[in-house]
């Protein structure tokens, strides 16, 4: 089945820098990868994704960029601030009939004001 | 808010007793999955309904079941309870069965076994 490896574990910036957060994974038909960011306490919500026929998707702070090659993709985030601290998990999807994710194990990330 | 419901928010039980979890999905959508969420474990997939059938299995033990009902609400019944399976459960839906459907997650029902 899918293996999905997160990097780092956690994550300390100062506001306004750039964080970004890598995830590998093993299945080459893995096809769909989405972001999801979860508060303390909170579910889990889907901030960005990307489909393997793109090679990078932007919205407005974030961005996701995929290596297909190299089975891995990587979640950009700049401009950090403070309440962009939060658990982020990245996620692969391969799509045999159905189509279920494969999380990362999460990357706590703290941004200090 | 996902538009997607789970209750209840917090349940405290015993050892060896069983639980049902229950999720409402957004509506429109036919698929619902549940995932099991532990500080050590992160998110892990347990199982996946469409449209009332079972579509795929992740890590659930043979202590938990689920269904999908008629309405499309589905449950998740965790038996046989041991202290290690207190987490939070989630559950999420999305509109389509295949390829890359975003998946909307539930505010979650946090277990405590005692």
């Amino acid at each position: 089945g899918e293996n999905v490896e997160q990097h780092p574990s956690t994550l300390s910036v100062q506001e306004g820098d750039s964080a970004v957060i890598k995830c590998t994974y093993s299945d080459s038909a893995s096809n769909y990868f989405p972001w999801y960011k979860q508060e303390l306490g909170k579910r889990p919500q889907l901030i960005i994704d990307i489909r393997s026929n793109v090679g990078e998707k932007k919205d407005q702070r974030i961005a996701v960029t995929l290596n297909k090659t190299a089975k891995h993709f990587s979640l950009h985030i700049t401009e950090t601030q403070p309440e962009d601290s939060a658990v982020y998990f990245c996620a692969a999807s391969t799509y045999s009939g159905y189509s279920t994710l494969t999380f990362g194990k999460g990357t706590m990330l703290l941004v200090s004001p | 808010d996902s538009g997607v419901t789970q209750t209840p928010k917090h349940l405290i039980t015993a050892t060896g007793q069983r639980v049902t979890l229950r999720c409402s999905p957004r509506s429109g959508d036919l698929s619902v999955y549940w995932y099991q969420q532990s500080l050590d474990q992160g998110l892990q997939f347990l199982i996946q309904y469409y449209n009332g059938e079972e579509r795929a299995k992740g890590n659930i033990l043979e202590r938990f079941s689920a269904q999908q009902f008629p309405d499309l609400h589905s449950e998740l019944n965790l038996s046989s309870l041991e202290l290690g399976d207190s987490a939070l459960y989630f559950c999420a839906s999305s509109a389509a069965l295949g390829q890359g459907g975003e998946q909307y997650f539930g505010p979650g029902t946090r277990l405590t076994v005692t």
